[in-house]
């Protein structure tokens, strides 16, 4: 299995719309967890840390359910420069990061 | 706002030549990361550093792979004799918390290497 799965993707959405993204990770030792995005060609960038209470940065919106071993990002409204690629990363306390495969998302005007 | 930076942008090479890639990470940061990341995979982690030594590697970092911090500012991965799939992007980034299992790491722009 393997450690950190999401969905495959690409999402083709029209602007304005609302998008979620699913992600999985088998060690249920992971303590931190993370959006970030890449756009094509260019680094990761955070988007946001995602937290057990879950939290809110405007239009996006992150879950994580321990217990299911599973991290949500929703984003809302969704806009042109939104179109990326999303990884879900997650890490074991003095460990490495681990990423995720990455959701491609292409917002249609 | 700071930030990580690499150099190069991108380093051509012939197969079995030995490379550099150089970071300059976030100055108050303390841990520091190589990733590489194949055209159309995922990011792949290749290595930490803490304290002046490797605290954490994969299983991709063999012997043709070292890391160096040579002064305050810079941190390197050198590849002794390049393969053919060692053409990748590779990343470095950089974290503050001594608990890195917490740190929010900060990427930089990325080297492409290409190796023919």
């Amino acid at each position: 299995r393997k450690e950190v799965e999401q969905d495959p993707g690409p999402f083709n959405v029209p602007e304005g719309a609302t998008v979620a993204f699913n992600c999985t990770y088998s060690n249920s030792a992971s303590q931190s967890f993370f959006w970030y995005r890449q756009d094509c060609r260019k680094e990761p960038k955070l988007l946001m840390s995602v937290y057990s209470s879950g939290n809110e940065d405007g239009r996006f919106t992150a879950q994580l359910n321990r217990a299911s071993q599973y991290i949500s990002l929703l984003i809302r409204d969704s806009k042109l420069s939104d179109s990326a690629t999303y990884l879900c990363v997650v890490n074991v306390y003095g460990q490495n990061f681990v990423f995720g495969p990455g959701t491609r998302l292409s917002v249609l005007p | 706002e700071p930030e990580v930076t690499q150099t190069p942008s991108h380093q051509v090479t012939q197969m079995g030549q030995e490379v550099i890639l150089r970071c300059v990470p976030i100055s108050n940061h303390l841990y520091f990361y190589w990733y590489r990341q194949i055209l159309g995979q995922k990011v792949e982690f290749l290595v930490s550093f803490y304290n002046n030594e490797i605290s954490e590697k994969s299983e991709i970092f063999d012997d043709q792979f070292s890391v160096e911090r040579p002064d305050g500012s810079n941190f390197t991965l050198k590849i002794r004799s390049t393969k053919l799939e060692d053409s990748a992007m590779y990343f470095c980034a950089s974290s503050e918390d001594e608990l890195a299992g917490w740190g929010t790491q900060y990427f930089g722009p990325g080297t492409r290497l290409t190796v023919l």
